[in-house]
């Protein structure tokens, strides 16, 4: 079946340092993958998606390409900032089918002044 | 703006209580979803739904039912709450067949059973 393999946390980092939250995932077919973000007492809300292979997600500064030689979904942001503090989710869904994604565990990040 | 409301976003209970968490959702969406999370064990999925009275089990739907009489109402029912319930629920919804598009979330119900 379909899975998606986080790397643990809590990843604490000063602001203003270079972050990478690595993510790889196995799936039947093609996935589309997915990051989601949940601020400390919120409900989580995607921070970007990639639908096929060489796409590049972004928003807020944060970035992701789908790799499917390596099949992986790395999260990346150049210079974090402590409002970023929160759990990183990676996903995948398939088309056709099955209505449910699938879901990493999920990484805390604790970002310093 | 999309929405999907939870009614409570805490509850306290005592153990043997029937429990209802109830989620809205205003955006038409035909998928609805009930996750608990808990620390270490990221999102896990109890039922879900892809039409109104149609209702999947999840990985761990023993100890809850649901309900979804109307398509943008999916109520979770704890029938006999107990302390290993104690959790934070979350509903979700998404549109379409299959799954490549954004599941959006409420904001949690965070549930103490004693």
């Amino acid at each position: 079946g379909d899975s998606v393999t986080q790397m643990e946390g809590p990843v604490t980092l000063s602001e203003e340092a270079f972050l990478t939250i690595n993510c790889t995932y196995t799936a039947t077919g093609y996935p589309s993958l997915f990051w989601y973000v949940q601020y400390p007492g919120e409900g989580l809300q995607l921070l970007l998606k990639a639908t096929k292979a060489d796409d590049k997600g972004s928003n807020k500064g944060f970035e992701a390409t789908y790799r499917k030689e390596t099949t992986s979904f790395h999260l990346e942001k150049g210079s974090v900032q402590v409002s970023d503090s929160a759990v990183y989710f990676c996903a995948l869904g398939t088309s056709g089918g099955s209505y449910i994604p699938t879901f990493g565990r999920g990484t805390s990040l604790i970002v310093h002044p | 703006d999309v929405k999907v409301t939870q009614s409570s976003r805490y509850l306290v209970k005592r153990t043997g209580e029937k429990v209802f968490l109830e989620c809205v959702q205003d955006m038409d969406h035909e998928n609805m979803f009930w996750y608990r999370q808990d620390p270490g064990l990221g999102l896990r999925l109890i039922y879900f739904s892809y039409d109104v009275k149609m209702k999947e089990k999840g990985d761990i739907p023993e100890g809850y039912s649901v309900s979804r009489e109307k398509k943008e109402r999916f109520s979770l029912i704890l029938e006999s709450a107990s302390t290993n319930q104690t959790s934070m629920y979350l509903c979700a919804s998404s549109t379409g067949q299959g799954f490549t598009g954004e599941l959006f979330f409420g904001e949690g119900s965070r549930l103490t059973v004693l």
